[in-house]
């Protein structure tokens, strides 16, 4: 069984360039999720989107992120341009559709770390 | 936002039974309580949910009061593999719930 499939795992660029990374969500879940995982800050929610719509995007750091999910099985992250700041380990997850009030579990990705220059 | 507190380290030995407690004094009434663990260069693992009582799995338990204010993830007999953050989260996505925050977990630390 496929997880979810993130890239690239690593990525260096310098401050100012453009940075894409994407998740391949595992198939049938319908709820995806971009974290962003720091030693300061801990694991952040950045956005989550149901149903390839964007639900929560209160998490988003500034303007400079953007996410998309144009079809159910790909959504990226982006960011430009890029800051030193923005350097982290970026986390997508997807989880089956929550039902009622309970939380189906999150399965996430092994990550991208990123290192901004 | 539903706060939960949790120790930030622990250490116990080879084939001991291991408790984590979490506290979350302002746990909603529809709130979900779960546990991840998360490995270096890993991203986190689900171990349990519950909602009150008692739950357990196959690699944990869950142990929750009956005023929901607090939680306990009981390890039973850990080996060096089981070294590795613990996340408690409080809250839920749909409506009503407390969205999802991850704290900063405990790491705890398996010696043998």
């Amino acid at each position: 069984d496929a997880g979810v499939i993130q890239s690239p795992r690593h990525e260096v660029t310098e401050m100012g360039q453009e940075v894409t990374l994407r998740c391949k969500p595992i198939s049938g879940h319908n709820s995806l999720f971009w974290y962003r995982q720091t030693m300061m800050r801990g694991l952040e929610l950045l956005i989550y989107f149901n149903n390839n719509v964007p639900i929560d995007d209160s998490g988003m750091p500034e303007d400079r992120f953007s996410a998309k999910m144009p079809n159910a099985s790909f959504s990226t992250l982006k960011i430009q341009p890029s800051e030193p700041r923005d350097s982290a380990v970026y986390f997508c997850a997807s989880s089956l559709p929550n039902r009622g009030i309970s939380n189906q579990p999150q399965h996430f990705g092994d990550g991208t770390r990123l290192s901004i220059l | 936002l539903a706060k939960t507190t949790q120790p930030i380290s622990m250490d116990s030995y080879e084939g001991q039974e291991v408790n984590i407690t979490c506290s979350h004094n302002n746990i909603a009434t529809n709130d979900y309580i779960t546990w991840y663990q998360q490995f270096p260069s890993q991203g986190p693992r689900f171990i349990i949910q519950g909602y009150k009582t008692k739950v357990t799995n196959e690699v944990a338990s869950l142990f929750i009061p009956a005023d929901r204010k607090s939680s306990t993830l009981s390890l039973p007999r850990v080996s060096l593999s089981d070294t590795a953050v613990y996340y408690c989260l409080v809250g839920g996505l749909s409506s009503g719930n407390t969205p999802l925050v991850f704290g900063k977990g405990t790491r705890l630390s398996v010696i043998a």
